[in-house]
């Protein structure tokens, strides 16, 4: 079964500075993978998601993550944080086990200060 | 904005009443997951339907129940409700059956057992 591990359930930094939050993955299969973001009180939104092919990809608002297969890793970043960046983050993994769905990490809260 | 539309957005009920959660599912899309988000928690797989049937099913008691209909909007019934039962529970649309398919959530429905 598939699994995700989400270090961190906080992540502050100062607006301006790199911004990475951690994801690992647990899959028998090669894994579709995505990242997620919930601003308070609302579902969640896209951010960017892994498939196949190139293992950098870029998403939205800045943001891009690398896809890691010997490390099980799928590890967010932006170079430069923005007040704006101030949400939750969820990674999650596509099961493909008859139907598709998504089990997600636990979530990490990015915390940005002036 | 997606297209998924979840209605009531918040919602009270007494442990022990039951409750339907109504979602509309992104323009041709043809299936619709939910998940149950608790407090500080990740999103967990209730259930998915596709074709009108429910075609994979998480961790969750038969008192979490569901439908689709021809349009592929969906209901998510819950009976008995415990104090537990109270989270944000969200509904996902995409197109089953499409490589690299795409989850799009809705909003989400606050439902607070007392």
């Amino acid at each position: 079964a598939q699994s995700v591990t989400q270090l961190g359930s906080h992540v502050s930094v100062s607006e301006g500075a790199l911004v990475l939050l951690r994801c690992n993955y647990s899959s028998s299969v090669p894994p579709y993978l995505f990242w997620y973001v919930q601003y308070p009180n609302q579902g969640l939104q896209l951010l960017l998601k892994y498939t196949t092919g190139a293992t950098l990809v870029k998403g939205i608002n800045g943001f891009e993550a690398e896809f890691k297969k010997s490390e099980t890793s799928f590890h967010l970043t932006k170079p430069s944080a923005h007040m704006s960046d101030a949400a939750e983050y969820f990674c999650a993994v596509r099961t493909n086990s008859g139907y598709s769905t998504l089990t997600f990490g636990k979530g990490t809260m990015l915390l940005v200060s002036p | 904005e997606t297209g998924v539309t979840q209605s009531p957005t918040h919602l009270i009920k007494t442990r022990g009443q039951q409750v339907t959660l109504r979602c509309s599912s992104q323009s041709g899309h043809n299936t619709v997951s939910w998940y149950q988000q608790a407090l500080g928690q990740g999103p967990q797989f209730i259930f998915q339907y596709y074709r009108e049937e429910e075609n994979g099913r998480g961790n969750f008691p038969p008192r979490f129940s569901g439908l689709q209909f021809p349009n592929y909007s969906s209901e998510l019934n819950v009976n008995a409700l415990e104090l537990d039962d109270s989270a944000l529970y969200l509904c996902a649309s995409s197109s089953q059956g499409t490589v690299n398919t795409e989850a799009f959530f809705g909003q989400g429905t606050r439902l607070t057992v007392v």
